[in-house]
């Protein structure tokens, strides 16, 4: 079966710190992608990052990144430089088989960043 | 329009009643999906519209829920004899499906409440 487990609840966080968030996952997949999303009090989930899996190097985008160990089914997000508008929901996911978005989501992490 | 666009925004209905949620997506985009997020919880993939292939319906958690995609655009999530357990925000996505799949592009949500 295929899961995504995200085992912090709640993270915090200091204005201008790093913080990362961690995601595990099963699949019997070779290839596929991996997914974190954004989901501000707005409640429109928003795309923050993708890895490939069949790509070694981590994805970076801006301020967030990712450390992706295939082998270990982690995909971790971290977060350099936290600011306020950081403050969300964060959801590790990757596709259920039969679809590139059909995702399947972990239970999300509350990230709070405070002044 | 801009953005996906879901109504309404919030709905409260009795329980035993039926209940219509609409999705308007991103022009052009091919694929179309459903999601429903209980609280405190990540999203839970429903229904998956593709073209004008048949709808992998395999998310749907009963008879009472159906949805239909007109003309290739607009969507309507359906939940017949509402019961409390129903309550949740349900979220639409769309997305481009083809050689460069695009990540799924959120509308707001509806806030649906059974009392």
């Amino acid at each position: 079966a295929q899961t995504v487990t995200q085992s912090q609840p709640e993270m915090s966080v200091q204005e201008a710190e790093t913080v990362t968030l961690s995601c595990t996952y099963d699949t019997s997949e070779s290839n596929y992608y991996l997914f974190w999303y954004k989901q501000p009090p707005s409640r429109q989930m928003i795309l923050v990052i993708r890895q490939e899996a069949y790509k070694q190097q981590n994805a970076t985008e801006n301020r967030f990144s990712v450390n992706f160990q295939k082998a270990a089914k982690s995909f971790s997000l971290k977060i350099s430089d936290s600011q306020l508008g950081d403050t969300a929901m964060y959801f590790c996911a990757f596709p259920l088989s039969g679809g590139y978005n059909k995702l399947i989501f972990g239970a999300g992490t509350r990230l709070a960043v405070h002044p | 329009g801009a953005g996906v666009s879901q109504s309404p925004s919030n709905k409260v209905t009795e329980k035993g009643k039926d209940v219509e949620l609409r999705c308007d997506p991103i022009s052009g985009h091919t694929a179309l999906y459903w999601y429903r997020q209980s609280l405190g919880q990540g999203l839970e993939f429903l229904i998956y519209f593709q073209g004008n292939s048949a709808p992998d319906k395999s998310g749907l958690p009963s008879d009472r829920f159906s949805a239909e995609r007109t003309g290739g655009s607009v969507s309507t999530l359906t939940i017949q004899r509402t019961q409390q357990e129903d309550s949740a925000v349900y979220l639409c996505a769309s997305s481009l499906v083809g050689p460069n799949n695009s990540p799924l592009h959120f509308g707001n949500g509806t806030r649906l409440t059974v009392t």
